[in-house]
């Protein structure tokens, strides 16, 4: 596709479970960031992947949260034992180049995590 | 955390009238960049400023940055209904591998 793909849309689920939320990149791009927006808020960074290698992960909030983008391209953001707190949307951006100044993120619709 | 403050929060102007929406951080940045979000969407790239530029033009937009005083400013000419969305500045900090957003300005322009 022309843009980055975010699946699901939106997501319940109740206190507990695991979720998992895939991000689908511009083709070719480089650079793939998660972050998490609240409402009302910018979002928030939660990590960076170049290609397959992640190199900061910084933002994420737990050792509950995990990402992975095992062949350089479609990336999964995994919470697990979901607590009320993680309800926020989760956005996927790419960027054409590696960690470089000067360029733009292109942003997915984001998934919609509510948790119950 | 966020290292950008917008201002106003909430701006509401007629159709046809100008909008200006201000930016303001705390660190040295490598450059500026204003997105756009509508209501349930994904954030849209508007336009980059470097560093070392003080202004920059992209069809109806305007874009300052001042670095002395590490503010920027959004000037949007001749607004339109469309342009109703939040729009946000983010920060590209030298050694950070992400931009730092702000918390935003929710525009509305009324037909």
């Amino acid at each position: 596709g022309a843009g980055v793909s975010q699946s699901p849309r939106y997501k319940v689920a109740k206190r507990g479970q695991d979720v998992a939320l895939r991000c689908d990149p511009i083709s070719g791009h480089v650079s793939l960031f998660w972050y998490q927006q609240a409402l009302g808020q910018g979002p928030e960074f939660l990590t960076y992947f170049q290609n397959e290698a992640q190199l900061d992960k910084s933002g994420l909030p737990s050792d509950r949260f995990f990402a992975e983008r095992p062949e350089g391209s479609v990336s999964t953001l995994k919470i697990q034992r979901t607590q009320q707190e993680d309800s926020a949307v989760y956005l996927c951006a790419s960027s054409l180049e590696g960690r470089l100044v000067n360029q733009p993120q292109h942003f997915g619709d984001g998934t919609r995590l509510s948790i119950l | 955390s966020q290292q950008g403050e917008e201002d106003p929060q909430a701006l509401s102007i007629q159709e046809g009238e100008n909008a200006t929406m201000n930016c303001s951080y705390k660190t040295s940045i490598n450059n500026l960049q204003w997105y756009r979000q509508n209501s349930g969407r994904g954030l849209v790239h508007l336009i980059l400023i470097r560093s070392n530029e003080r202004e920059k033009h992209s069809g109806r937009l305007r874009v300052t940055l001042d670095t002395s005083k590490k503010s920027s400013s959004l000037l949007i000419t001749a607004s339109r209904a469309a342009d109703t969305a939040s729009y946000f500045c983010a920060t590209d900090e030298s050694g950070a591998n992400n931009l730092f957003f702000g918390t935003g300005t929710r525009l509305t322009v009324i037909p």
